[in-house]
């Protein structure tokens, strides 16, 4: 079964500290993979995904995530963070091929201190 | 609908009492999911629906909690004696279908309906 595990479970930043978010998956196949978003108070929402072609990716607010399949690892990174990237992200993958539920990671929590 | 409906929103309850949760995915998604968010324990896989069937309830985690879907749309989550434990921020998600992979996999989350077992 396919399993993801995100390393860190709370991360505290001040602003314009540059983060990275660790997300490694296990699963031998071909996969595609997700980062979502919570931020307080609303849905969760899709930050960026990969399906396949060029191993970075770029998302919304200025994020960006590398896919080393070498590493089973699809870590978030960000230059420089604001205070309102404060949310719970969470990692997810599932394989391409016929149905497969989507599993996720348990969420790191982001806070910026301004 | 333009987004996915969950009702209600928040839900409090006696311990023992039965809950039914409601989910109104987007419409023509096909693929139906439910989670479980509770503090600490990260997002809870509880079960997935394609169409009316729920091929996966793998993660429904006692006989107490059940869920349908009807003209492969709404879907109800039911929790039979609620307890304690059952507190929790109870999601749903809905994608274009669970097959074949790709962007059709987005998942597209409602608000949630947060459940409180006094």
């Amino acid at each position: 079964a396919q399993s993801v595990s995100q390393h860190n479970h709370h991360v505290i930043l001040s602003e314009a500290a540059s983060l990275e978010l660790g997300c490694n998956y296990s699963y031998g196949g071909t996969v595609n993979l997700f980062w979502y978003v919570q931020y307080p108070g609303q849905h969760l929402q899709l930050l960026l995904k990969y399906f396949s072609g060029d191993p970075l990716v770029k998302g919304i607010k200025g994020f960006e995530a590398e896919f080393i399949k070498s590493k089973f690892s699809f870590n978030l990174r960000k230059p420089s963070v604001q205070w309102s990237d404060t949310a719970e992200y969470f990692c997810a993958v599932v394989n391409s091929g016929g149905y497969q539920k989507v599993t996720f990671g348990t969420g790191t929590k982001l806070q910026v201190i301004p | 609908g333009a987004g996915v409906s969950q009702s209600p929103s928040n839900k409090v309850t006696e311990k023992g009492k039965d809950v039914e949760l409601r989910c109104d995915p987007i419409s023509g998604h096909t693929a139906l999911y439910w989670y479980r968010q509770s503090l600490g324990q990260g997002l809870e896989f509880l079960i997935y629906f394609q169409g009316n069937s729920a091929p996966d309830k793998s993660g429904l985690p006692s006989d107490r909690f059940s869920a349908e879907r009807t003209g492969g749309s709404v879907s109800t989550l039911t929790i039979q004696r609620t307890q304690q434990e059952d507190s929790a921020v109870y999601l749903c998600a809905s994608s274009l279908t669970g097959l074949a992979g790709g962007a059709k996999n987005i998942q597209y989350f409602g608000a949630g309906t947060r459940l409180s077992v006094l």
